[in-house]
């Protein structure tokens, strides 16, 4: 149980383009989701924190306009990269808490490398 | 001071060896504590959840919270080489709040 998806795996796109991520809850609903981020060798840094019908909470230095987040079920939460740039490249993971224990479950990960 | 520390390592053992992985924290609010173990470009998995003080064992894992000394323990017995990944001490101070992470260990078990 408790498996976490994410769509795409990679992407690798052009510089100032938009590009879209999702994590999944697959077998179990989740009202609440994570978004971070990670460099090479460093650990994850939370980037934000999305409520199913709810406005994204950002942490400081991230920036909302450019990091768009929508949590539109218990199920799905999309981040979108709007207007993306190289320093932009990194690897994206969600993680989904799961009830009764509030664990958090994370997903594969998306490797974002922007031309 | 961090609010987690975690020695990044490299840990380097032989096969069967027992590894101890440790983390500190100063957070004294913390409650709930995880380790999870990512592969390289993979999601971190998480390995064992402990609420509170005490010890836990799953298998060749056991986790080990103090939280008198804020330190917390995660021990691998009979270590394999599919056990090299990198391995992330977590904890929060409520349920549903953001876990802070330390910067993980990265372990090679050389068969």
């Amino acid at each position: 149980g408790a498996v976490v998806s994410q769509h795409p795996s990679r992407v690798i796109c052009k510089s100032g383009t938009s590009v879209k991520i999702e994590c999944r809850s697959l077998d179990f609903q989740a009202t609440t989701m994570f978004w971070y981020r990670q460099f090479p060798k460093q650990s994850l840094m939370l980037m934000a924190t999305s409520n199913e019908g709810s406005k994204a909470t950002y942490e400081q230095g991230v920036e909302k306009d450019k990091f768009l987040i929508n949590h539109a079920s218990l199920t799905l939460s999309t981040l979108t990269v709007t207007s993306a740039h190289p320093e932009d490249s990194s690897f994206y993971i969600c993680s989904a808490m799961a009830a009764p224990t509030d664990t958090q479950y994370f997903g594969p990960g998306t490797r974002l490398t922007v031309l | 001071q961090k609010e987690v520390e975690q020695d990044p390592g490299p840990l380097s053992v032989p096969e069967g060896a027992i590894v101890s992985l440790n983390c500190t924290y100063s957070n004294s609010a913390f409650q709930y504590f995880m380790w999870y173990r990512q592969y390289s470009r993979k999601g971190p998995e998480l390995l064992m959840y402990t609420y509170s003080s005490g010890n836990k064992e799953d298998g060749r894992f056991t986790a080990q919270v103090d939280k008198s000394s804020k330190y917390i323990s995660l021990f691998i017995r009979d270590s394999q080489p599919s056990d090299s990944a990198t391995y992330l001490c977590a904890m929060s101070a409520a349920g549903n709040t953001p876990l802070v992470f330390g910067k993980g260990t990265r372990l090679s078990v050389i068969a």
